[in-house]
C-alpha cells in the first residue's frame, strides 16, 4: 500500500497563475484533509471532506477550492496564486475520528 | 476555533536525559487528543490517540498522560536518543472530524 500520495512534490508559480494539487489514498478512508504548514504556525486546516461527496471549510479556506473526486482522491485548487500562499501543503486521510495519515507534502513557492 | 497550546516551543536535551512537554486545551466538550511525531523533511506520524481522563499510553521510551478535567496532556521521553529529535504535535478533535493542531514542541537531542 502506498498510503497517501501527493503530486507534485515541488512547484513554483507566478502570482496570478492557477494550479491543482492532487492527493490520493489507498486505505479506503472516508475522510480526507488539506493542511498548510508555515513557520511558527503549525498545521492549519484548509478544507476537509468527511465523506465522498461532501466538503467543508477549515481554518484558512480563502483562496482555495477543493474537489472530492471519489473516495480515493481529494484535490486542492489555487485559482489565482498569491505570495501569501507560499507554503508546504499536506494532504491527510483517516477514518472517522481516528489518527490521520499524512502524505509527503507539496512545497509551493509563489513569486 | 479551539486554542491548543504547546509548551515549550523548543527544547534542547542531552542524550540520555529524560524530558517532557505539555499540551493544553479547553476542557469542555472533550472528545479525543492525538499526539504526532514530525521529523524534519518527513510527514507527521501518529504516536497516540487519547480519549479518557487518566489515560496513559506508552510506545517504547515515549509515554503520554491525559487530564481532561484540567485540560492538559503530557508527553514524556525517557533516556532521549538522537533519533528522538523531531517536532511533537498535539491535536484536539473539534466536532465530528476536524483536528486542531498546536504549534508543536521542537525537540533537539544533543549527543
Amino acid at each position: 500500500n502506498a498510503g497517501v500520495t501527493q503530486t507534485p512534490k515541488f512547484q513554483v508559480l507566478k502570482t496570478g497563475q492557477s494550479m491543482t494539487l492532487q492527493c490520493a489514498q489507498d486505505m479506503n478512508h472516508n475522510s480526507m484533509y488539506w493542511y498548510r504548514q508555515d513557520p511558527g504556525m503549525g498545521l492549519r486546516l484548509i478544507y476537509y471532506s468527511a465523506s465522498e461527496g461532501t466538503t467543508d471549510k477549515g481554518e484558512v479556506p480563502n483562496g482555495y477550492n477543493v474537489s472530492r473526486l471519489n473516495k480515493r482522491e481529494f484535490s486542492l485548487r489555487l485559482e489565482s496564486a498569491a505570495p501569501s500562499q507560499t507554503s508546504v501543503y499536506f494532504c491527510a486521510s483517516s477514518e472517522t475520528r481516528t489518527v490521520q495519515y499524512f502524505g509527503p507534502g507539496t512545497r509551493l513557492t509563489v513569486t | 476555533i479551539l486554542n491548543v497550546e504547546q509548551s515549550p516551543q523548543s527544547l534542547h536535551v542531552q542524550e540520555g536525559d529524560s524530558t517532557n512537554f505539555t499540551c493544553s486545551f479547553p476542557s469542555s466538550n472533550f472528545y479525543a487528543l492525538h499526539w504526532y511525531r514530525w521529523e524534519t523533511a518527513k510527514s507527521p506520524e501518529a504516536l497516540f490517540v487519547m480519549t479518557l481522563n487518566g489515560d496513559e499510553k506508552k510506545k517504547g521510551r515515549i509515554s503520554a498522560t491525559l487530564n481532561t478535567k484540567e485540560g492538559y496532556s503530557y508527553l514524556y521521553i525517557k533516556g532521549s536518543q538522537p533519533e528522538d529529535s523531531a517536532t511533537y504535535l498535539c491535536a484536539l478533535i473539534q466536532g465530528a472530524q476536524k483536528l486542531v493542531f498546536g504549534q508543536g514542541t521542537r525537540l533537539t537531542i544533543n549527543p
